[in-house]
């Protein structure tokens, strides 16, 4: 079974609209850290951000924002504003504590339009 | 820049050659990951290194071999090579190998198989 499932295959939007894309895992641990990648068209991976699974507390990192509910094992990503640079695709992945893996959702492909 | 650096960028060899891939990771990283992107598959989780030990093992199927050496470098090894195989290869490293730890990825190598 998936550990991260992306359900968003492929998003388009104008110039300036938010978006926001799907995240939910799966893990039996208790503890866990779940992270946010970008890949740009360029093709390298950037590390977004990591959340732990004790701290709830949403997060804001000026156009970016993620929500955290462990009640629905979701860890999802808004864009506000988006930008043309934005387009790229969003990779979300979970990592275990009693792992050293990380499981990679398929990620979502974000294009927004000029 | 990840601080992770992968040669060579691309690569175009034919069915049945063996190539090898390498990565340096950042500067203080122990941990050695390699990643293989295809069109169809995402992200899937080849092999782990720490500090020169094997440490982790995903899907890498037993034509692809890798190793950590003393400098901490690695080396991906992909031999036989099938058409199946065209994809781009990704090198991550981390500090330790705690699930806690956000891995940094190079700009990976897109390897053509023809």
């Amino acid at each position: 079974a998936q550990k991260v499932t992306q359900a968003q295959t492929e998003i388009s939007v104008v110039e300036k609209e938010d978006v926001t894309l799907d995240c939910v895992y799966e893990t039996r641990d208790t503890t866990y850290y779940l992270f946010w990648y970008k890949q740009p068209p360029s093709g390298e991976l950037v590390f977004l951000i990591r959340r732990n699974s004790f701290d709830e507390q949403n997060e804001i990192s000026g156009r970016y924002s993620w929500n955290f509910q462990k009640s629905t094992s979701s860890f999802n990503f808004t864009i506000t504003a988006s930008q043309v640079v934005d387009s790229a695709v969003y990779f979300c992945a979970l990592s275990e504590d009693t792992g050293n893996q990380f499981y990679f959702g398929t990620g979502t492909s974000l294009t927004v339009i000029p | 820049d990840s601080g992770v650096t992968q040669t060579p960028k691309h690569l175009i060899t034919a069915t049945g050659q063996r190539v090898t891939l390498r990565c340096s990771p950042r500067s203080g990283d122990l941990s050695v990951y390699w990643y293989q992107q295809s069109l169809d598959q995402g992200l899937q989780f080849l092999i782990q290194y720490y500090n020169g030990e094997e440490r982790a093992k995903g899907n890498i199927l037993e034509r692809f071999s890798a190793q950590q050496f003393p400098d901490l470098h690695s080396e991906l090894n992909l031999s036989s090579l099938e058409l199946g195989d065209s994809a781009l290869y990704f090198c991550a490293s981390s500090v330790g190998f705690q699930g806690y730890q956000p891995q940094h990825f190079g700009d990976g190598t897109r390897l053509s198989i023809l």
